[in-house]
């Protein structure tokens, strides 16, 4: 394994839900990621935390709400999600950002919005 | 705009072959790249990192170039065997961004 873990594996939730994604990493890394990855479409970036600073945020609906209370572990906060938002969530951690650093995925929650 | 491409048709080759793998970038300028394999309902796990420095790198049956004047970098597996069957996707940084920019991958099927 890569030392990422996530739960859960599958989640199924309604439209008007609340649900949080967990994922944790005891690589003693400083960056951790949220991407989403639908059917035939490239894994898409949502959050980068650094040294549990949120850093980045590409441009992703408020209802997708990311936390970090510290370097091991990373939220994904979900409510009133809508069916389109049905995918793989993977979380990945880094040791920092930047592009001479490898990143560590999990195995990534399969959500299905109903 | 920013692409990164990589052959969205599935590459079905025989055991033992080697197989190649294109993944080609428009508009962005990085200074590494990074390969990655992803089996049906799991993360990516990585594969390979080149710099731009770098013409090739190689671990085990794995050859990765880059050619940053083509914006191309190739990626072969010799000897391939049923077990490499899988999807890979390609990598890299934009300048000025913190995070992985994917390619949408190739799906590799090594028949045996």
């Amino acid at each position: 394994e890569t030392g990422v873990t996530q739960t859960p594996r599958h989640l199924v939730m309604g439209m008007t839900n609340k649900k949080s994604l967990k994922c944790e990493q005891h690589l003693g890394h400083n960056a951790m990621y949220w991407y989403k990855q639908s059917a035939k479409k490239p894994l898409e970036l949502m959050f980068v935390y650094s040294l549990e600073e949120r850093v980045e945020n590409n441009s992703v609906p408020s209802r997708f709400s990311p936390e970090c209370p510290n370097s091991s572990h990373l939220f994904l906060h979900l409510h009133t999600l809508q069916p389109e938002d049905s995918a793989l969530y993977l979380c990945a951690s880094s040791q920092d950002i930047g592009e001479n650093t490898e990143a560590f995925f999990g195995q990534g929650t399969r959500l299905t919005v109903v | 705009s920013q692409k990164i491409e990589q052959n969205s048709e599935a590459l079905n080759i025989q055991e033992g072959k080697t197989a190649t793998l294109t993944c080609n970038y428009t508009n962005y300028s990085p200074a590494y790249l990074q390969w990655y394999r992803q089996d049906p309902g799991r993360g990516p796990v990585f594969l390979l990192l080149i710099r731009e420095n770098e013409k090739e790198k190689r671990k085990e049956r794995l050859k990765v170039t880059f050619d940053t004047t083509l914006k191309q970098s190739l990626f072969h597996i010799t000897a391939s065997q049923p077990a490499d069957s899988a999807t890979y996707l390609c990598a890299l940084v934009d300048t000025g961004r913190r995070a992985l920019t994917f390619g949408s991958g190739t799906r590799l099927q090594v028949q045996p």
